[in-house]
């Protein structure tokens, strides 16, 4: 069994609707993080959190919101979805606290918004 | 902004050649962590450097950060075709517990 989950692994959609993705993870980890993956620009930060009570902005946070519903669960949602939301979107995990310790991630969730 | 840089964006080789890819940043690196994402999957956490100067292998791999700890590469000797994927480094952002990744390095091996 996967340590970091991610639902829907697909999913396409259309301009405007409510999307949620889905996070979650076995591994215990505090930390947890979602990610954009573009062709040619990487990984970039949408949001993190560092514990149940705690969440911050990353780098391209416009546009989206997340909830961290437990310790193990942590949802991202664009509200109103636009095409150049199209992405592959990832979660991620850590457990270093005070440090940087490796990061775990999720199959990733393919998104496409029409 | 703080940013991590890498090049090159793509290498293509013959099976048997060597590969190394850099990354660089625009300010000295408390750590730099290496990983690997292979076609249609996430990506996959290689190793971590610490210290100025150091050097780590991991069979074919080695890594390496720079004196001044704002720069690193990995090198790949004798590639395979197990190797293709994209090679990403990561650095932390603002010490504050969260990474800022270079763009990836794709690499593609012709058998």
């Amino acid at each position: 069994d996967a340590d970091v989950t991610q639902t829907p692994r697909n999913r396409i959609t259309k301009t405007g609707k409510r999307i949620m993705l889905e996070c979650s993870q076995t591994k215990g980890h505090d930390r947890m993080y979602w990610y954009r993956q573009d062709p040619g620009l990487g990984l970039r930060l949408i949001y993190y959190s560092f514990d149940v009570k705690d969440i911050n902005k990353g780098e391209i946070s416009d546009g989206y919101s997340v909830s961290r519903q437990a310790q193990a669960k942590f949802s991202l949602s664009l509200e109103s979805a636009i095409p150049n939301q199209t992405a592959l979107y990832f979660c991620a995990t850590s457990g270093r606290t005070g440090g940087f310790g490796p990061q775990h991630f999720g199959d990733g969730t393919r998104l496409s918004i029409l | 902004g703080q940013q991590v840089m890498q090049i090159p964006q793509y290498q293509h080789v013959q099976e048997g050649e060597d590969f190394t890819t850099y990354c660089n940043s625009s300010t000295t690196l408390s750590n730099i962590q290496w990983y690997k994402q292979r076609p249609g999957g996430h990506p996959v956490f290689l190793i971590q450097l610490v210290k100025s100067g150091e050097v780590k292998k991991q069979k074919r791999l080695t890594f390496q950060f720079g004196e001044a700890k704002k720069n690193s590469s990995l090198h790949i000797t004798a590639t395979q075709t197990t190797d293709v994927g994209t090679y990403f480094c990561a650095g932390p952002y603002n010490q504050g517990g969260k990474l800022i990744f270079g763009q990836g390095t794709e690499l593609s091996v012709k058998p």
